[in-house]
């Protein structure tokens, strides 16, 4: 078993709708976590990031973390076009430790 | 401005010639990282270094290898490309708290 779980998709949606992604991970130890975003050939981008449980809002997205789960969040509010990409999750379990990532899930978003 | 640059963007070697990937950070970070990632999967941790002091990852092939001559460069070593080593590689620096890596975008090789 994976560290961290990502479905791969795709997921499909149209303009306008709420993207929804989330990642399942097995090790307690996790207290940082993040979301990239990854355009195709492409480095990751860093667009979320959280200590610990709680919810972190940034425009348009909103990242979630449920420790007590072990399970993490993204949603992407009127999601465009351009939000066409793959998001990987990611997360440590102390800041400057190695980061363990999902495999992604793959987005897009039709006009 | 790029903060993290790869070069080339796009890479092609015969298998088993050497090759040299190269990266070059401006943010003044004193930890980097090289990352495999192959087609539709999660960058893959190859080694690191803390200023000087380099880290290998106990699965990371004897044919990578790596320098880092100053604190803006560093290199990824390939020693005898094999058809598997294809894929994108990636390098990150960590910021002073360490809770945030940079990414560069990547060099793209292809072994024929």
């Amino acid at each position: 078993q994976k560290e961290v779980e990502q479905d791969p998709g795709p997921l499909s949606v149209p303009e306008g709708a709420i993207v929804s992604l989330n990642c399942t991970y097995s090790n307690s130890a996790f207290q940082y976590f993040m979301w990239y975003r990854q355009y195709s050939r492409k480095g990751p981008e860093l667009l979320m990031y959280t200590y610990s449980s709680g919810n972190k809002e940034d425009g348009r997205f909103t990242a979630q973390v449920d420790k007590s789960s072990k399970y993490i969040s993204l949603f992407i509010r009127d999601s465009q076009p351009s939000d066409s990409a793959t998001y990987l999750c990611a997360m440590q379990p102390a800041a400057g430790n190695k980061l363990t990532f999902g495999g992604g899930t793959r987005v897009l978003v039709k006009p | 401005d790029a903060m993290v640059i790869q070069n080339p963007r796009y890479q092609v070697t015969q298998f088993g010639k050497p090759v040299t990937l190269s990266c070059s950070q401006t943010l003044n970070h004193n930890v980097m990282y090289w990352y495999q990632q192959k087609s539709s999967q999660a960058p893959k941790l190859l080694f690191h270094y803390y200023d000087k002091d380099f880290n290998n990852e106990a699965d990371t092939p004897d044919n990578f290898q790596s320098r880092r001559p100053n604190t803006s460069f560093c290199f990824l070593d390939i020693r005898s490309p094999g058809l598997g080593d294809a894929a994108m590689y990636l390098c990150a620096t960590v910021d002073g708290l360490g809770d945030t890596q940079y990414f560069g975008p990547g060099t793209r090789l292809t072994v024929l």
